[in-house]
């Protein structure tokens, strides 16, 4: 069974670095064709693609947020690290991670945490 | 980046109904590469549809997916009380990946 789990801060104020981490057990992020998605949902609004990490390293971002996005992984520790720096009070939302099995869709997500920035 | 666009925004329908959701692509989906996801409140997505048709475990036959290129459909022939939730699509044949900005599908 996989399962994934965020954890970091609720509350980060503006301009602050956003560190997320997403913890998972039931795959590992060695195995060819795997991948950890971060995704966030601003509240009622749609979902957000932001970033991808694949077995091999290679590493996608939203053209959108690129330059404050930085996507890394601990495979020793199950472990998927999302940082997003400069924080607004617009990037306030639920923050997610999934597993991407063989280039394929997100299945399943983590549960979410939220993220309100806010002085 | 592909552009997706679900209509219609809000579907209300009462149980027992079918409901028919659209979601177009402003360029052709890679190797139909879409795939829908169930949402209800204060619960992260479910995966439903992948491959544009395919049904995800534990998700009973009464939904189904179809289309290919630009218009892909979601269609729940008749309505339990449980399928009322938002509806997302997301293409991932092509990055950046993209999702739909939802349909929400509620009780009439």
């Amino acid at each position: 069974q996989i399962t994934l789990k965020e954890s970091g801060p609720t509350l980060v104020k503006p301009t602050q670095t956003l560190t997320l981490t997403c913890t998972f057990s039931g795959f590992s992020l060695s195995t060819n064709g795997v991948g950890v998605g971060w995704i966030r949902q601003p509240p009622g609004k749609a979902l957000e693609w932001l970033a991808l990490i694949y077995w091999n390293d290679d590493k996608r971002y939203s053209p959108s947020l690129k330059s404050r996005l930085t996507i890394t992984k601990d495979t020793s520790k199950n472990q998927v690290v999302l940082t997003m720096s400069n924080m607004d009070p617009v990037d306030t939302g639920t923050y997610y991670c999934a597993h991407r099995p063989n280039l394929g869709a997100f299945d399943p997500w983590g549960q979410g945490t939220l993220v309100t920035v806010s002085s | 980046e592909i552009v997706l666009t679900q209509s219609p925004g809000t579907l209300s329908l009462s149980p027992g109904e079918r409901a028919t959701l659209s979601c177009r692509a402003s360029q052709s989906v890679s190797s139909s590469y879409l795939a829908w996801y169930q949402q209800k409140p204060g619960q992260a997505p479910r995966l439903l549809i992948y491959g544009a048709s395919s049904r995800a475990t534990g998700f009973p036959d009464r939904f189904s997916g179809s289309g290919s290129g630009t218009d892909f459909t979601l269609t729940i022939s008749r309505l339990e009380p449980e399928d009322f939730a938002v509806y997302y699509c997301q293409q991932y044949g092509s990055s950046p990946l993209t999702f739909g900005q939802g349909t929400k599908l509620e009780i009439k």
